[in-house]
């Protein structure tokens, strides 16, 4: 059974970079049908989309993080992760990576986001 | 950019059917997937590729996609489908992976 599990430091200062891994288990990152990605959620508001990773298709990142996020994979520890440089109180959310199933090429949301992490906190406050 | 609408609320009484509705340009002509987040709990998948179901839903969840509205359908809704509900698509024009803006449902 596939699992994802986020982890990283609970609190991060401005306009420090925030730096989290999501390890997966039960399965493989370097899956080429699969795209791994980052969604956040701020306290009491909607989901966001951060960015999405595939050993196939490439990284595609929201246009309005592109600036200051990177994703990448640790293929050896079967670890995703993420980078977000600069950042503010606006960046306080629950983090969570979940996995979208997608075939070759360039992502298409056929199929959504089937499997996610419990999500990890992040504050950021100085 | 590109953006998906959804009612703030939607109520439903204990057996009735509930309808909620995401709103996109032609979202008809991309794969619209519905999410279910109950509080504290990490998001679920409930439709995929405008209708399907994954195995474990209930066949109670429907969805549909035509012209630039989804619609998620829940019939004989039940007290535990109590939730938030996000719709999702993704925008190959921009390349980003909409959400839209949440429907809380509650079961009266």
């Amino acid at each position: 059974q596939l699992r994802l599990q986020e982890s990283g430091p609970g609190l991060v200062k401005p306009p420090e970079t925030l730096s989290l891994t999501c390890t997966v288990s039960g399965g493989s990152i370097r899956i080429t049908s699969d795209y791994w990605g980052w969604i956040r959620q701020p306290p009491g508001k909607g989901l966001e989309w951060i960015g999405s990773f595939s050993s196939s298709g490439g990284t595609y990142y929201n246009p309005s993080l592109k600036s200051r996020v990177i994703i990448s994979v640790d293929r050896a520890n079967n670890q995703l992760s993420l980078k977000l440089s600069s950042v503010t109180a606006a960046d306080t959310a629950v983090y969570y990576c979940a996995r979208h199933p997608n075939g070759s090429g360039p992502p298409q949301g056929i199929y959504g986001l089937d499997v996610w992490g419990q999500g990890t906190t992040v504050t950021v406050s100085s | 950019s590109y953006e998906l609408t959804q009612p703030p609320s939607v109520s439903v009484s204990p057996g009735q059917t509930a309808s909620i509705t995401c709103s996109g340009d032609k979202l008809g002509d991309k794969y619209a997937c519905w999410y279910q987040q109950k509080p504290g709990q990490s998001p679920v998948l409930v439709i995929y590729q405008d209708s399907k179901r994954p195995s474990e839903i209930p066949e109670r969840f429907s969805g549909s996609n035509s012209g630039s509205t989804a619609t998620l359908t829940i019939s004989g809704t039940q007290a535990m489908d109590e939730a938030d509900y996000y719709c999702q698509a993704w925008d190959s024009n921009t390349h980003n992976y909409v959400f839209g803006t949440g429907t809380k449902v509650t079961v009266l």
